[in-house]
């Protein structure tokens, strides 16, 4: 799995959109690029994936860049609920965790 | 619709004891099963993954094992725990067609959270 790097934490107002950076500059051509979350003391959600087009669906959307080498998560409307920490994921095949970046979203 | 099922969802054990922890998936047939643990404020480390029954694949060398004694059961045991076996557990569940696809999409249970002593 390509490595991939994220800000420790993030903040954003409720309502406010939010954009959720991920590096991974040594992602190969077949990894996917995954998004989870996870809420405190639950195990991890499924939030998109995508190769190489940019995805969108009800939790969120998925901006992948041209090179590939960078991708974020966008959250339209933040919600309460949306505080979690969020993992992003290159991988073809078994996931691989990293630490992921903390949302914090303030009322 | 799939369910994953997760238990004990909280777990205390001394130092030197027996661990069993249980996850069965329903709707589904032939998933592959992970186990993931998770130290405190730290990411989630793969520890087995199984694509059959009695198919086991260990990620990292450690003191548990899994098994697979039916298609939709896994289990993490340990015969004796120590002190670094605290942490938080999920089991998770894939399509089997999936493993060899970046697609592949892990639906997670609830955790089972040890604290050894």
């Amino acid at each position: 799995d390509a490595k991939t790097t994220q800000p420790n934490s993030m903040e954003s107002n409720e309502e406010e959109p939010v954009h959720l950076p991920c590096n991974h500059s040594t992602i190969s051509g077949t990894d996917y690029i995954h998004w989870y979350r996870q809420l405190p003391s639950q195990g991890p959600e499924y939030v998109i994936h995508g190769l190489t087009s940019n995805v969108n669906n009800r939790m969120a959307s998925l901006a992948i860049a041209e090179d590939r080498k960078s991708s974020t998560l966008i959250l339209h409307r933040a919600t309460l609920r949306d505080a979690a920490v969020y993992y992003c994921i290159t991988s073809y095949g078994k996931l691989t965790f990293g630490q992921g970046t903390i949302l914090t979203v303030h009322p | 619709s799939q369910t994953i099922h997760q238990w004990p969802a909280t777990l205390v054990q001394p130092v030197g004891s027996p661990l069993s922890l249980e996850c069965t998936v329903e709707g589904t047939s032939n998933p592959n099963l992970y186990w993931y643990r998770q130290a405190a404020g730290r990411g989630l480390q793969l520890l087995f993954y199984s694509v059959g029954i009695g198919q086991i694949s260990s990620e990292v060398p450690q003191n548990l094992s899994a098994s697979r004694p039916q298609d939709r059961q896994f289990i993490l045991s340990s015969k004796k725990l120590l002190l670094s076996d605290s942490g938080f557990y999920l089991c998770a569940w894939s399509t089997r067609d999936r493993l060899s696809s970046g697609a592949n999409v892990l639906t997670f249970g609830a955790g089972s959270r040890l604290t050894v002593l």
